[in-house]
């Protein structure tokens, strides 16, 4: 199949361990946040989302954190597993506008 | 299938041609968008419509490129005389209007031109 980001940030993981990957931004007047996942050959998908008057959502095995201080924006996966292999992308709106503005990814591998 | 359909999945053309793009979006989502992406990078904004209307358009997008979504349901995005540097994928997403945000993509349109 068709492979995203040859040439992304790579982040190795054993199954089983938490995994961390963050994102930079750098517009302070984004007020809303989205953290998509990209399988080979795939669309984007939705994982989990986050508003700028929040600093933590958590979902099924996925917490967003944010921190406006220093604009930076983190998704810890638990306990990862080898279907959570994939290309991870945050993504940023700015208020008054359905314009979102996507990071450049970093790949999650899942070692066995 | 319910989601977002693109059509065509695959297009290879020679530079110069023309090439049109079409995407379905999810039934009664009224917000529809067009993101390029290439190879390392994430997707690049390109344009956005709310129902038939075009809201937003990216810098990015050249005369070459236009996108229309005349009865604010399926939406065509057509590139003219492509330049290799055309050659992404191009993807599709919508969302409804009570939406908190999240987009739903298509599978993309992966161009090519040779």
């Amino acid at each position: 199949g068709e492979s995203v980001g040859l040439h992304l940030p790579t982040l190795s993981v054993q199954e089983g361990d938490n995994s961390i990957i963050n994102c930079a931004y750098s517009n302070s007047a984004s007020d809303y946040f989205i953290w998509y996942k990209q399988e080979s050959g795939k669309g984007p998908q939705f994982i989990i989302d986050i508003r700028s008057n929040m600093d933590k959502r958590q979902g099924q095995r996925v917490t967003v954190l944010l921190n406006k201080t220093v604009k930076h924006l983190s998704l810890q996966i638990a306990a990862t597993q080898p279907g959570d292999s994939a290309v991870y992308f945050c993504a940023e709106k700015s208020k008054g506008t359905y314009k979102y503005i996507f990071g450049t990814g970093t790949r999650l591998k899942v070692l066995a | 299938d319910t989601g977002v359909s693109q059509d065509p999945r695959h297009k290879i053309t020679k530079r110069g041609q023309n090439v049109t793009f079409r995407c379905d979006p999810i039934s009664e989502h009224n917000r529809l968008y067009w993101y390029r992406q290439t190879l390392g990078q994430g997707p690049e904004f390109l344009t956005y419509f709310q129902n038939e209307a075009q809201l937003e358009k990216s810098r990015l997008l050249s005369d070459r490129f236009s996108a229309e979504r005349p009865k604010g349901s399926f939406s065509t995005l057509e590139i003219q005389r492509t330049e290799q540097g055309d050659s992404a994928m191009y993807l599709c997403a919508s969302s409804p209007k009570t939406s908190t945000g999240e987009l739903f993509f298509g599978e993309g349109s992966r161009l090519t031109v040779l």
